[in-house]
């Protein structure tokens, strides 16, 4: 079974500072992992997405993963916040091994950009 | 989120009426997907059609039925629903199904309330 934890309910981080948001998962083998991002009163926006090659990957608005297989993380990132950033962030994971195009989301982090 | 267009965007629906949701992509996709999605809980996935065949059915009360006449279009048809059905109800869709790589692209959703 596929997984995935997001360890922080919440992050706080002052504009113009990096960010960081974590995230975790559990699959049997290789892992496509994605993040989106969603707006109050929005639907999910996709980010960006791993699902083979180099461990770092670029995607919109300036944010940044890196996939890390030792540590079964994928923590998204940006070298510098802006507050329009703040939004509910969410990782997923998909287990290749399974069926489908079938992805498991985390519970999500609130980022908070403060001035 | 202009590829993915849903409707009504609200809906406030008492139990024993009958109403219906509706998605449309404009991507030329092939899977598409209903999500739930209740506070502090991660997003369920209810249904998944791909080529307007149903391939995923994630043990929803019966009083969902989701209808997907063409790949452009996908109905949810809600009655009898309970207070716990409350929670905003997203729609995706992604180029294909069985690759499992592909990226799924979200709609605004719409915001159910059940009194």
């Amino acid at each position: 079974a596929q997984s995935v934890a997001q360890p922080e309910d919440q992050v706080n981080v002052a504009e113009g500072n990096p960010l960081t948001v974590k995230c975790t998962y559990s699959v049997s083998g290789n892992p496509y992992l994605f993040w989106y991002v969603q707006y109050p009163n929005r639907g999910l926006q996709f980010l960006l997405k791993y699902i083979t090659g180099d461990n770092l990957v670029k995607g919109s608005y300036g944010f940044e993963a890196e996939f890390n297989k030792s540590q079964t993380s994928f923590h998204l990132k940006k070298p510098s916040a802006l507050v329009s950033d703040s939004a509910l962030y969410f990782c997923a994971v998909r287990d290749p091994q399974g069926g489908g195009n079938k992805l498991t989301f985390g519970t999500g982090t609130q980022l908070k950009v403060e001035l | 989120e202009t590829g993915v267009t849903q409707t009504p965007r609200h809906l406030v629906m008492g139990m024993t009426n009958k109403k219906s949701l509706k998605c449309e992509q404009h991507l030329g996709h092939n899977a598409m997907y209903w999500y739930k999605q209740s506070a502090k809980k991660p997003l369920e996935l209810m249904f998944v059609y791909s080529l307007e065949e149903r391939v995923e059915n994630n043990s929803v009360p019966s009083r969902f039925s989701p209808e997907c006449p063409n790949s452009s279009h996908l109905f949810l048809h809600l009655h009898t629903l309970q207070p716990e059905d409350s929670a905003l109800y997203l729609c995706a869709s992604s180029q294909g199904w069985a690759t499992g790589t592909d990226t799924q692209y979200f709609g605004p959703g719409t915001r159910l309330t059940v009194l």
